[in-house]
């Protein structure tokens, strides 16, 4: 069975601060894709970024970047320079196969105080 | 590109009716989408998985009689909440699957409030 852990429940940092996302994954397929989205107190969820489990290449988008270790089993999410608009909650994902459900993490409330 | 709209983003309703929320990609096709809801501080739960042209998939625990999933065209799918009751008052989420990309990008969801 698949699963998603996000241990970190709430983080707060002062803006400008770098601010580290944990999310930890379990799956027995060989294939499978992993996401981040952001859901802003709008609600809306805002997709961020997928990374399939042969592609372990970091990526790094502005301030964003992502570390897919596949030997840890984890896909941390990190934010450089922390704006008070990244104030969020973050929802790791896991989707296996390609063409089966999403699996949500619990999901990290980050606020971000000038 | 990649949008997913949710109409309507807010209804409040009375004990008993129904409520119909529609879910359509705008500049993609989408062969499957899919229905969450989320509770106040929570993740979202998957409810059912909605095929064009073909009966939707109920997750274990909801009831498909109470939450009737229409998918008629590749871009809109429909969630209507039958004989609503104060239970039912959450926050409903769409999302529709770029098959290509394989990702599901979601609407802005819609707060349903039963009085």
């Amino acid at each position: 069975a698949q699963k998603v852990t996000q241990a970190q429940t709430e983080i707060s940092v002062v803006e400008k601060e770098d601010v580290t996302l944990d999310c930890v994954y379990e799956t027995r397929d060989t294939t499978y894709y992993l996401f981040w989205y952001k859901q802003p107190p709008s609600g809306e969820l805002v997709f961020l970024i997928r990374r399939n489990s042969f592609d372990e290449q970091n990526e790094i988008s502005g301030r964003y970047s992502w570390n897919f270790q596949k030997s840890t089993s984890s896909f941390n999410f990190t934010i450089t320079a922390s704006q008070v608009v990244d104030s969020a909650v973050y929802f790791c994902a896991l989707s296996e196969g390609g063409y089966s459900t999403l699996t949500f993490g619990k999901g990290t409330m980050l606020l971000v105080s000038p | 590109g990649a949008v997913v709209s949710q109409h309507p983003s807010w209804v409040i309703c009375k004990s008993g009716t129904s409520v119909k929320i529609e879910c359509r990609s705008l500049d993609f096709q989408a062969t499957t989408m899919f229905w969450y809801r989320q509770f106040p501080k929570q993740s979202l739960m998957l409810m059912a998985t909605s095929n064009e042209g073909s009966k939707a998939t109920y997750e274990q625990g909801v009831e498909k009689d109470k939450f009737l999933i229409n998918h008629a065209s590749l871009t809109l799918s429909t969630l209507t909440v039958t004989s609503a009751h104060p239970e039912d008052s959450s926050f409903y989420i769409c999302s529709a699957r770029d098959s290509p990309q394989e990702t599901q990008y979601f609407g802005p969801g819609t707060r349903l409030l039963v009085l």
